[in-house]
């Protein structure tokens, strides 16, 4: 059982915007600026897009966007396109322990 | 440009170790640290463990403590995971990542496959 939890599949259509939830569940993501969002394309290695709640590390598109409201985290994907179809997963940190969520599969039709 | 280069596919029977590497270059060990991820096939990510090359302090999940070492080589710029008494359901790809805070990983190797089959 993960930590955070996501919903399992989100979708929507090219152009439009979409916010994928993350939820502590054992750690608390409301006192914590820990929160970071990854990007896993079929048989590709995860790609940080998001950390510290609301920082894109360099070469990460503006339309990828972080934020959160008490115990959730929240990714943003605006402008959707084709090649944002993938699994998201948030992370965060506890326990001087990293934990991630199950993950959530964006179609985009 | 940091890159992370992980040793190839694995086929172990169950019982046995595997041990994988992951090696750096572009960039020398400094303060960052080195992680492994696991993912079992179709699932999420699992944190295994850290390494911080410099120091050579590890820390370990709770779920595979007994089971995993991680260590470091200074003079290769190589650091390894050796997970024992494999099982079954130790299958999936395993990870390095490197991350700066602990958590948020910028670099990632590219993966090796660990298949534990009688």
């Amino acid at each position: 059982q993960s930590a955070l939890t996501q919903p399992a599949s989100v979708s929507g259509t090219l152009g439009q915007s979409i916010t994928i939830s993350c939820t502590g569940t054992t750690i608390d993501i409301d006192d914590s600026y820990y929160v970071s969002w990854f990007q896993q394309h079929p048989d590709r290695a995860p790609k940080l897009l998001i950390y510290d709640v609301i920082n894109r590390p360099p070469g990460i598109s503006y339309r990828f966007s972080g934020s959160k409201s008490g115990n959730t985290a929240s990714l943003t994907i605006s402008g959707l396109q084709t090649e944002d179809e993938a699994i998201y997963f948030c992370g965060s940190y506890t326990d001087d322990s990293p934990v991630f969520g199950g993950g959530t599969q964006l179609t985009v039709l | 440009q940091v890159h992370l280069e992980q040793s190839g596919a694995e086929v172990k029977k169950p019982g046995s170790s595997v041990k994988v590497s992951c090696k750096a270059s572009g960039d020398t060990f400094s303060s960052y640290s080195i992680s492994w991820v696991r993912q079992a096939p179709g699932q999420g990510l699992e944190w295994m463990g850290r390494i911080i090359p410099m120091s050579r302090t590890t820390k370990h999940a709770q779920n595979f403590h007994d089971r995993v070492t991680i260590t470091a080589d200074r003079s290769t710029n190589t650091v390894y995971m050796e997970l024992n008494s494999l099982k079954s359901e130790d299958r999936g790809v395993y990870y390095c990542a490197r991350s700066q805070d602990g958590y948020s990983f910028d670099y990632w190797g590219q993966g090796t496959l660990v298949t534990v089959s009688s």
